[in-house]
């Protein structure tokens, strides 16, 4: 079964750093291009970062870039959110999305998610 | 960035219904668009992607159509698991932005 599961959300008081990553299973993680986005409580989606299968192209929302960094771990089949200067507006749920073609950047594969919270 | 905008922002709609739910681009994006659904405390899902090709596995209920600036999602018969939140996304460029939402609750 090709699934995404998200871990490292926690509670992080603000200016500090964490680090998110996503284990896919049932597929070959560096074959496809990837995604984070995250959700606020009560908001709605907003896009974060990609990251090309060959890893040569990396995108960031204005919101994050500077302070976020993402990459992939090709050996453990993982992706990765490096997220730092956090502040209160990051709190929400983090999800890392699969992109299933070299040129469509629309999302197939959801993991369930991971929440930061950060807050003093 | 590209902004994106749906409508309505919410309504109420019975099991029956047919649906239509738009979604506007600030700029053209060809058929550079998706379709999710979410449900309250779940992971968006797929369901169109090419402003028109239905994800494997959703209903054929789910259409979706446009080009350029404008789409609609329709659901032709509503279903009582199809009250959800539905997002619309364009992926023509990065940032690669989704609409706020439109949220279709029980009436």
């Amino acid at each position: 079964e090709v699934q995404l599961v998200e871990s490292g959300g926690d509670l992080v008081q603000p200016g500090g750093s964490l680090r998110l990553s996503c284990a896919a299973s049932g597929f070959t993680l560096s074959g496809y291009s990837m995604n984070w986005v995250r959700q606020a409580p009560g908001k709605g989606l907003e896009w974060l970062s990609y990251i090309s299968s060959s890893t040569s192209t990396i995108y960031y929302a204005d919101s994050v870039k500077g302070r976020f960094t993402i990459s992939r771990d090709t050996a453990k089949n993982s992706l990765y959110l490096q997220m730092g200067s956090l502040r209160a507006e990051d709190t929400a749920v983090y999800y890392c999305a699969r992109v299933p073609t070299r040129t469509y950047y629309y999302m197939d594969v959801w993991g369930k998610g991971t929440t930061v919270t950060v807050s003093s | 960035a590209i902004r994106m905008t749906q409508s309505p922002s919410s309504f109420s709609a019975s099991t029956g219904d047919r649906v239509t739910i738009t979604c506007r681009a600030s700029q053209g994006i060809s058929s550079y668009l998706a379709w999710y659904q979410q449900k309250p405390g779940k992971a968006p899902k797929l369901l169109i992607y090419a402003a028109s090709t239905l994800q494997s596995g959703v209903p054929s209920r789910f259409s979706g159509s446009g080009s350029g600036t404008d789409f609609t999602l329709t659901i032709s018969c509503l279903q009582s698991e199809d009250f959800a939140t539905y997002y619309c996304q364009q992926y023509y460029s990065y940032p690669f932005t989704f609409g706020p939402g439109t949220k279709v609750g029980v009436k």
